[in-house]
């Protein structure tokens, strides 16, 4: 079976400090793979998309970078993080282009930036 | 992206069903309804899509119109575990569509014991 980590879980960190986040997908090969963001609120924002390795797209203009090294590995990271950086962390897979695979989700990463 | 229009916000009492509607009039002919729920401190969960018919699961029932402009996610029995927040997201199927899910506000589900 499938399954995706996130780590580490919580992090709080201060302004102007590095960060990696990792995300790492076991069961599948050639997964699309995504970086959302969930900022005090509800709605969910896509960062990143990946569909394999060293491809990726960025959908909204931030600070932050991602990487995909390894097929099954998605890494979130920043140079610099800024306050507005805080917020839920969440990686997700899906296999191939289609819209009718669902999508799966990781346990997520809290990140403050203090 | 096609955009859905949702209620902020939905209560129900534990045990009865709950019907949780959708609109989303621009719908393009190769989107698909899908339905996530995502718990307190938690990543979304897959719930259910379809395209044009009915379509039933474990979880849930969704009832699409015909037209497709609006939908419903139908919970037969409410329990304490069910309260979250509901999101219901178009998904192209188009070349660059790429599977991406694009979140609105959802519908805040209360479900009293």
């Amino acid at each position: 079976s499938q399954t995706i980590h996130q780590w580490p879980a919580t992090l709080v960190q201060p302004v102007g400090s590095p960060l990696s986040l990792e995300c790492t997908v076991e069961g599948t090969s050639n997964p699309n793979l995504y970086w959302y963001r969930q900022a005090a609120g509800r709605g969910l924002q896509l960062l990143f998309y990946s569909v394999g390795i060293g491809q990726i797209s960025s959908e909204v203009p931030q600070n932050l970078s991602a990487s995909r090294p390894q097929d099954r590995q998605f890494i979130l990271s920043s140079k610099k993080l800024l306050l507005s950086d805080s917020g839920f962390y969440l990686c997700a897979w899906t296999s191939g282009r289609v819209g009718y695979n669902e999508q799966f989700f990781g346990p997520g990463t809290r990140l403050t930036v203090l | 992206d096609a955009k859905t229009t949702q209620p902020n916000s939905m209560e129900s009492n534990e045990e009865e069903p709950v019907h949780l509607p959708c609109n989303h009039s621009t719908i393009s002919g190769t989107d698909y309804i899908h339905w996530y729920r995502q718990l307190p401190s938690q990543g979304p969960e897959y719930v259910i899509h379809g395209l044009t018919s009915n379509v039933n699961n474990r979880m849930a029932s969704l009832a699409i119109a015909e037209d497709r402009k609006s939908s419903t996610l139908i919970l037969h029995r409410a329990t304490l575990r069910d309260a979250a927040v509901y999101y219901c997201i178009l998904r192209g199927t188009g070349g660059t569509s790429y599977g991406k899910l694009t979140f609105g506000q959802g519908t805040i589900l209360t479900v009293h014991p």
